[in-house]
Order: C-alpha cells, then sequence, then structure tokens
C-alpha cells in the first residue's frame, strides 16, 4: 500500500497569504495525484488532478504541482472560503489512499 | 442535474449487515468508475471500494475484502455496497464517488449494540 504523508499537519494563515501543502508518497507514483478540499457537513472538493490539472471551476489561485514522490498544492492568496481540510489522494495502485490531511487555519 | 444521492444507512449491531445505494443521474453512468469512500467522524477519508463501468475489475481495501460487496446496475444507473459481518470500525460516512469528481452527499452508517 502507497502511504501519502502530507506536511504541515496544520497551517496558520491570514487571507492573502500563500499556502504550500506537501504530500509526500511512499513509493514513485505515475503523478496520479489528486488534491481535495473538505468543509465540515460537505463532501470532499476536487480541486486538482493528475498531478497538476485544475478540476472544472477551480479558481487560478490553485495548482498543483511535483512528480515522483513529492508533491505540492499552492494556493497563491488565501480568500476566507479557503479555509478547510485539504487531502492528497493517489490512484496509482490499487488500494487507492489518502494521505492524513493538512488543515488550513485563519491565524 | 448531475448527483450522486446515497441511501440505506442507519444504526446496525454488530455482525449484522447493512446495503447502501447510489442513485445517479445527470450523466451517462455506465462510463464511469465508481466508488465507496468512507469517513469515520474526525478522521481521515478512505478508499473502501471501486468498481470498473462495465464491473469487469472490482478492488477492496483490505479491511473489507470478504465483508463488503460493491456492485453496480447500468440500466438503472444504481451503485451498491452489500456490508455484512459490521463492527465497530465501520462506522463512517460513506460516500459514493464517481471516479474523483464527483461524490454525494454521504450518508452515514453507526455500528453499535
Amino acid at each position: 500500500e502507497i502511504v501519502l504523508t502530507q506536511s504541515p499537519d496544520t497551517l496558520s494563515l491570514s487571507p492573502g497569504e500563500r499556502a504550500t501543502l506537501s504530500c509526500r508518497a511512499s513509493q514513485t507514483i505515475n503523478n496520479f495525484l489528486a488534491w481535495y478540499q473538505h468543509k465540515p457537513g460537505q463532501p470532499p472538493r476536487l480541486l486538482i488532478y493528475d498531478g497538476s490539472d485544475r478540476a472544472t471551476g477551480v479558481p487560478a489561485r490553485f495548482s498543483g504541482s511535483g512528480s515522483g514522490t513529492d508533491f505540492t498544492l499552492t494556493i497563491s492568496s488565501l480568500e476566507p472560503e479557503d479555509f478547510a481540510v485539504y487531502y492528497c489522494q493517489q490512484r496509482d495502485n490499487w488500494p487507492w489512499t489518502f494521505g492524513q490531511g493538512t488543515r488550513v487555519g485563519i491565524k | 442535474e448531475v448527483q450522486l444521492v446515497e441511501s440505506g444507512g442507519g444504526l446496525v449491531k454488530p455482525g449484522g449487515s447493512l446495503r447502501l445505494s447510489c442513485a445517479a443521474s445527470g450523466f451517462i453512468f455506465s462510463t464511469y468508475t465508481m466508488n465507496w469512500v468512507r469517513q469515520v467522524p474526525g478522521k481521515g477519508l478512505e478508499w473502501v471500494a471501486s468498481i470498473s463501468p462495465s464491473s469487469t475489475h472490482i478492488f477492496y481495501t483490505d479491511s473489507v475484502k470478504g465483508r463488503f460487496t460493491i456492485s453496480r446496475d447500468n440500466a438503472k444507473n444504481s451503485l451498491s455496497l452489500q456490508m455484512n459481518s459490521l463492527t465497530s470500525q465501520d462506522t463512517a460516512v460513506y460516500h459514493c464517488v464517481r471516479e474523483e469528481d464527483l461524490w454525494g452527499q454521504g450518508i452515514l452508517v453507526t455500528v453499535s449494540s
């Protein structure tokens, strides 16, 4: 099973600041990596798929990058609605697995 | 409207069974891999099971193998998850998920005596 480790666990930032979230895989994955935003009471929302492709309707301030075992989600300038938990997920090998999540909170 | 709606959740005793259903609408259901993903309240996400468009390929996470069965009826645009021998560790909100991009709201399954 591929283990995904996200860092940091928590990020405390102010609106307008840049957020950089990391996801490290226990073995090389072929860019089949997705990022989700999750808010309480809602289902997760797909932001990025295949490492760097933005899902439909996702603002340009969200970007994904990386390859091999190291991937990054960047939010260029935080909006109030961006404070949430973010998960990475791989679908390179079954079982598909998620990282433990990074909480982006208001400073 | 493109949506997935889960049903069939609830309270069940340890060792019991439950069948979850997911009704799909607004897209060509038969062309998509469908999945069940769960989240224990306050915890992270876990991919439970996956089924290919023609049911040729089916995968389960280890913790549910032999107990859970995923199936689909493309004629009825529906996905199911039969859950047997339930334990408290199966208590979670279960989401029906199309590929990666469309999630149902989720339905709570509580296993408790």
